[in-house]
């Protein structure tokens, strides 16, 4: 139990067109969602906390105009990476907390992004 | 300021051996510190959970302690095997956040035949 999915696994873009990507929860409900991104050989760094039905709460230093995240219902939250640059080239990892449950984060596989 | 330092970047251990992993902090008041495993390319894999109030907990060969007056947990892998080989990383969930996790920036486990 407890498996999130991410779609897309990989994508590859020319700079200045919008990316988004999916987190869904597969099996549960999750009434909150994280989305992170890693540098390679670095940490997750977290960017945003997703609630269902709410407005997105950004970590500083992210620009939430350029990250626009939508959790429409309690197994989807979508983040859209607008006017990609190459410096934007990361992997983005979600991760869902299921509802009512403890503190653990349920990890989806990630989606390597590529801005070309 | 706030620090999560997982002070081995890479371990080598020979296979059978325990692995023993480091993560110190300074500054933080956790209410849980927990323990993932990331293979190349993929997501964390969540595997242990302590909280403040615990010492030690125990999963089949993985093994965590946590000592709030040290600002320290250490994680065991017992009879470690070429299949354990990862990056581990620890995470802290303050008492203050949201189910928010900082993340220490992992150790990179390598268990050799």
């Amino acid at each position: 139990g407890a498996v999130v999915s991410q779609h897309p696994s990989r994508v590859i873009c020319k700079s200045g067109t919008s990316v988004k990507i999916e987190c869904r929860s597969l099996d549960f409900q999750a009434t909150t969602m994280f989305w992170y991104r890693q540098f390679p050989k670095k940490s997750l760094m977290l960017m945003a906390t997703s609630n269902e039905g709410s407005k997105a709460t950004y970590e500083q230093g992210v620009e939430k105009d350029k990250f626009l995240i939508n959790h429409a219902s309690l197994t989807l939250s979508t983040l859209t990476v607008t006017s990609a640059h190459p410096e934007d080239s990361s992997f983005y990892i979600c991760s869902a907390v299921l509802a009512g449950g403890t503190d653990t984060q349920y990890f989806g596989p990630g989606t390597r992004l590529t801005v070309l | 300021s706030q620090k999560i330092e997982q002070n081995s970047e890479a371990l080598n251990i020979q296979e059978g051996k325990t692995a023993t992993l480091t993560c110190n902090y300074t500054n933080y008041s956790p209410a849980y510190l927990q323990w993932y495993r990331q293979d190349p390319g993929r997501g964390p894999v969540f595997l242990l959970l302590i909280r403040e109030n615990e010492k030690e907990k125990r999963k089949e060969r993985l093994k965590v302690t946590f000592d709030t007056t040290l600002k320290q947990s250490l994680f065991h892998i017992t009879a470690s095997q070429p299949a354990d080989s990862a990056t581990y990383l620890c995470a802290l969930e303050e008492k203050r956040s949201a189910r928010q996790l900082t993340f220490g920036s992992g150790t990179q486990l390598t268990v050799l035949p």
